[in-house]
């Protein structure tokens, strides 16, 4: 069984301020790393894709990096805006892509 | 914009019926997945087609429920007969997966398909 876990489950912030989230994984046959943002009454849509030990990929003021060799990834967000407010997914693709529970973000204005 | 189209967007039913839900993924994409978003379990794979065979479907309750991929324009996700506890948004994705170098892919999803059954 693949295990794909997310801390924390939920995280209320006030605008302005910094978060980030955590994704664990296996660390044997990796292929990928993705981070989808889910707002509610959506889908989920893409926000990065990392495949490389040591990968940072940034959007805006959202950041992400990887640490294959351990099995984690990092999600920051950066100054934190009501419109961020969502739940963020991570999935671990070794062939088939599982994913997390996911972390949801409310940041109040 | 390309996108992945889920048919239908609600659907209610009754205990017992088939229910029989459509999607049709981006042109190009040789890889379908199908998820259903459960309270408990967030995304849960139900099953994934690439080039239009069935890699996995060890998600799937196989007494129940069957996916297929007729062509490669139409994926379907079948239930029967269905069950209250069977009520949950189901969503389909699709990606171009062309082996492990291709692992940055990303997967579209669909609007998702809403299904109630009372």
């Amino acid at each position: 069984i693949l295990n794909v876990e997310q801390s924390p489950q939920s995280l209320h912030v006030q605008e302005g301020d910094s978060t980030n989230f955590t994704c664990s994984f296996p660390s044997s046959n990796f292929y990928a790393l993705h981070w989808y943002r889910w707002e509610t009454a959506k889908s989920p849509e893409a926000l990065f894709v990392m495949t490389l030990n040591g990968d940072e990929k940034k959007k805006g003021r959202i950041s992400a990096t990887l640490n294959t060799k351990e099995g984690y990834s990092y999600l920051y967000i950066k100054g934190s805006q009501p419109e961020d407010s969502a739940t963020y997914l991570c999935a671990f693709k070794s062939g088939k892509l599982i994913f997390g529970q996911g972390t949801t973000l409310q940041v109040k204005p | 914009d390309a996108r992945v189209t889920q048919t239908p967007r609600h659907k209610v039913t009754e205990m017992g019926q088939e229910v029989t839900m459509r999607c049709q993924p981006i042109l190009g994409h040789n890889t379908v997945f199908w998820y259903r978003q459960t309270m408990m379990q967030g995304l849960e794979l139900l099953a994934y087609f690439r080039n239009r065979a069935p890699l996995d479907d060890s998600g799937m309750p196989k007494d129940r429920f069957s996916a297929e991929m007729p062509d490669a324009t139409l994926a379907t996700l079948k239930i029967q007969p269905s069950e209250p506890r069977d009520s949950a948004v189901y969503f389909c994705a699709s990606g171009l997966f062309l082996g492990r170098s291709s692992g940055a892919n990303v997967l579209t999803f669909g609007a998702g398909s809403r299904l109630t059954v009372l």
